[in-house]
């Protein structure tokens, strides 16, 4: 059962726009992260948010910025798309070690 | 860091039979150990997890073992079956926080 809820479940977009993609989690978890999948499958973790504070911050450009409104919502900004970004991005959540996934917003940068 | 190496990044095999796949991790703080499955067009879903006091756990199909000495995390799916058919990933952590480290993947494919 999806308590994890990403939109959107696609985005085409060209170069230099700027995307935003939404994340909410109904499992009162206070953790939430951003998880980058590539076209190979490699998992690279992007942001996690405890409690709306920032703890991990995988060097990622500075175009990403995550939003969080409260500890159920993490969202992720990118300000200028570059082909490179292309890729699924992943939410999830936790409360221990286990990750909780959303589905995906597979992203597609003409 | 940590770094964990799986392998083999693709898996073919028939209906019925087993499939096993392997992880290498490097911290021997390592404490946390586990298993995902990402089907299709889908996020991950935990399958199993154990702590590192645990060397051995069976749950529906399912057998993971753990090799602390030569630091070794297996997956084997006994009886495989074409809804097995999908990316099968290893996790692990220190247990400080929930920060995994993820291997890279395992393309796992059942044919009829």
């Amino acid at each position: 059962e999806t308590a994890v809820f990403q939109t959107p479940n696609y985005h085409v977009t060209q170069v230099g726009n700027e995307v935003s993609f939404n994340c909410k989690q109904t499992l009162g978890h206070d953790t939430m992260y951003w998880y980058k999948q590539d076209s190979k499958k490699l998992l690279k973790i992007m942001f996690s948010y405890n409690n709306k504070q920032l703890i991990v911050n995988e060097t990622v450009p500075r175009r990403f910025s995550p939003q969080s409104s409260d500890k159920a919502h993490l969202n992720l900004r990118i300000k200028s798309v570059e082909p490179e970004d292309s890729a699924v991005y992943l939410c999830a959540s936790s409360s221990t070690e286990r990750l909780f996934f959303g589905h995906g917003t597979k992203l597609s940068v003409l | 860091g940590e770094q964990v190496e799986q392998r083999p990044p693709h898996l073919s095999v028939r209906e019925g039979d087993s499939a096993i796949i392997i992880c290498t991790y490097t911290d021997s703080a390592t404490a946390y150990f586990s298993w995902y499955k990402q089907e299709a067009g889908a996020g991950l879903q935990l399958l199993m997890s154990v702590l590192s006091n645990v060397d051995r756990k069976e749950e529906q199909g399912l057998t993971v073992l753990l090799n602390k000495k030569d630091k070794r995390l297996s997956l084997n799916l006994t009886a495989a079956h074409p809804g097995d058919s999908a990316v099968y990933f290893c996790a692990v952590s220190n247990n400080a926080g929930a920060k995994l480290t993820f291997g890279g993947g395992t393309r796992l494919t059942v044919r009829p």
